[in-house]
Order: C-alpha cells, then sequence, then structure tokens
C-alpha cells in the first residue's frame, strides 16, 4: 500500500524559533497534500490544501505567514512553523492525494511539536 | 457544507462485550464516510469506508458500520471488544463534488476496560 512519512516524528523547540515539518510519499506523487492540526484531546483540523508547483491554499482562520507550506515536488511537502510559541504545540498531521477519488488518500503518522 | 457529529466524546465499555459508536453527518449530495482509529502518538488509520453500494460495510480488526441513508447516519459496531481497541476513534465525510476535502467529527474516546 502507500506510504507517507513525516519527519520528524516529535520536536520540541524553543519559544520564537522555526520549525519545519516534512511530509513525503514514499512510493507514489502526490499532486496534494493536506496539511491538519490536531490539539490534545481533540479532532483533526485542516490548515491548509498543498498542491505541487502552487501555493497553498489556507482555511479560514489559519495564518499564512506564520505557517509557511512549500510543495516543491511531488514527493515532498513541507510546513515550516515560524516564531513558534507554545500555543503553536500540537500534533501536525499531513494527508497525501495519490490520484482522484476517495480511495486514493494516504495519511502521514504525525508530528508532536512542542513548544517551550 | 458538511458537517460530522459524533455524539458520544467518551465510550466506557467492558471487555469482550460489544459496542456502538455514533456518527450522524449533514451534507446536500452523495457522501463518502470513513471511520479512522488513532492510537495515542500516532496518526491516523483507516478502519472502513462507504463508498457505494452495500450499506453494510466491513472493516480491519472486526469493526463494521452501517450507513442510513434517511438517518443520515454511520454508526461503528463491533460484537467483542479488546483491551487493543482502546483508542480515539474519527468519523469523517467527503463527497463526490469534493472528494478532496475530508472533514472529520470531534472524535470518541474508547476506553475497553478488563
Amino acid at each position: 500500500g502507500a506510504v507517507v512519512s513525516q519527519h520528524p516524528s516529535w520536536v520540541i523547540c524553543k519559544s520564537g524559533t522555526s520549525v519545519k515539518i516534512e511530509c513525503r510519499s514514499l512510493d507514489f506523487q502526490a499532486t496534494t497534500m493536506f496539511w491538519y492540526r490536531q490539539f490534545p484531546k481533540q479532532s483533526l483540523m485542516l490548515m491548509a490544501t498543498s498542491n505541487e508547483g502552487s501555493k497553498a491554499t489556507y482555511e479560514q482562520g489559519v495564518e499564512k505567514d506564520k505557517f509557511l507550506i512549500n510543495h516543491a515536488s511531488l514527493t515532498l511537502s513541507t510546513l515550516t512553523v515560524t516564531s513558534a510559541h507554545p500555543e503553536d504545540s500540537s500534533f501536525y498531521i499531513c494527508r497525501a492525494l495519490r490520484d482522484r477519488g476517495p480511495n486514493e488518500q494516504f495519511f502521514g503518522p504525525g508530528t508532536r511539536l512542542t513548544v517551550l | 457544507a458538511q458537517s460530522v457529529t459524533q455524539l458520544d466524546s467518551q465510550v466506557p465499555v467492558f471487555e469482550e462485550a460489544p459496542v456502538e459508536l455514533r456518527c450522524n453527518y449533514s451534507s446536500s449530495v452523495s457522501v463518502y464516510l470513513f471511520w479512522y482509529v488513532q492510537y495515542p502518538n500516532q496518526g491516523l488509520q483507516l478502519l472502513l469506508k462507504y463508498l457505494s453500494g452495500s450499506t453494510l460495510v466491513k472493516g480491519i480488526n472486526g469493526f463494521e458500520a452501517e450507513f442510513n441513508k434517511s438517518q443520515t447516519s454511520f454508526h461503528l459496531r463491533k460484537p467483542s471488544v479488546h483491551i487493543s481497541d482502546t483508542a480515539e476513534y474519527f468519523c469523517a465525510v467527503s463527497d463526490e463534488t469534493s472528494y478532496d476535502k475530508v472533514i472529520f467529527g470531534p472524535g470518541t474516546s474508547l476506553s475497553v476496560i478488563p
């Protein structure tokens, strides 16, 4: 089956630093990737949709300048949390689309970000 | 716009007892429905999905769900739970007009008691 990886799996950083999270589709090309954020004991909230070679589309209320998304290739999308603060601590999960249709979506294992 | 409701935020159940996790959705078009399981500090694992056809869907780990269009429900069931089923369960919906956008319910925390 299709595999999506995320790196790092967890990261701890100081307040004010920037953190980059990678999402890779290991055995397929993903023209579209999605980024979700999940706070403890809560559901997944869609942050943005990332299309290869174009600017990401952000959901309402998500700061595009704080959460920079780059989908530079068909197998890699990155989420950079700039000037991270403790309230950005969360579980970040990516989802990749292999092709059109509901059968073609695959989730990454998630990245736990803790900002001190 | 679509939405998903999971009325039970927490469900405690004794080991080997049956369990039902409820999910209701709202949508103006035909939907695709999913159940995902999330173990602590892990990503999502697809349990089962309804795309079309038979309304009774069987998934992994002995789970099944039934799509009921008239009641706009997609409840998840298992006849006998194990300790290892303790996890967070999410119901999700997308539709044929925006299949790529998946909306998640708030989740139900299943705790299996020995």
